[in-house]
């Protein structure tokens, strides 16, 4: 199946501060990424849908001005987490569609302290 | 408002059984149902998927069984392994623009094999 590279893979930052996530699809170019947040053990919820050259989606009750999401090539989407507080701390996984089918990247965990 | 519900939460099998999830969703327009396999600490990968208009696919070891008229599909794997202990997502997808797919997903199984 296609690659999708996310990174990085886990970050620690400091609360207030931005971390940026990289989300690269390696083989293929894709119109149309998602974003994601997981709790542990817990399901996968969308947070929002990166076009490129176009704004994003956000789904409802996430915050856009927190989570600021760039697709500026077909092959790169980037999720910004702006001022983070310890509660934005989760797992975030990008996915990838071709088609139908979504190729997931490998998950970034953040902790904010 | 839950669009996509799994079941079991948790499953314990022993090796060599065979593993059964349930899905079930509610909206007419979703024509695409994959499953998706993930390991603690990774991102989601495609175990399998099937779409509206057959009734079950198999691929070696994984089997979707779907009923349309009862809005239901399922997961069936057979000759369970350790190796297979993972967390199982079902999801269902509605094109979102384009030809792209967003995906709504089930709230996860654990799976455990037991050798």
């Amino acid at each position: 199946g296609a690659v999708v590279s996310q990174h990085p893979s886990r970050v620690i930052c400091k609360s207030g501060t931005s971390v940026k996530i990289e989300c690269r699809s390696l083989d293929f170019q894709a119109t149309t990424m998602f974003w994601y947040r997981q709790f542990p053990k817990k399901s996968l919820m969308l947070m929002a849908t990166s076009n490129e050259g176009s704004k994003a989606t956000y789904e409802q009750g996430v915050e856009k001005d927190k989570f600021l999401i760039n697709h500026a090539s077909l092959t790169l989407s980037t999720l910004t987490v702006t001022s983070a507080h310890p509660e934005d701390s989760s797992f975030y996984i990008c996915s990838a569609s071709w088609g139908t089918e979504a190729f997931f990247g490998q998950g970034t965990r953040l902790t904010v302290v | 408002q839950q669009q996509v519900k799994q079941s079991p939460q948790s499953l314990i099998v022993q090796k060599g059984g065979i593993s059964i999830i349930n899905c079930a969703y509610e909206n007419t327009a979703f024509d695409y149902f994959p499953w998706y396999q993930q390991f603690p600490g990774k991102g989601p990968a495609l175990l399998i998927a099937i779409r509206p208009d057959v009734s079950e696919k198999k691929e070696g070891r994984f089997t979707i069984s779907f009923n349309k008229s009862a809005k239901q599909f399922s997961l069936h794997i057979m000759d369970s392994q350790p190796g297979d202990s993972a967390t199982y997502f079902c999801a269902a997808g509605r094109r979102s623009g384009g030809s792209n797919y967003k995906l709504t997903f089930g709230k996860g199984t654990l799976l455990t094999v037991n050798p």
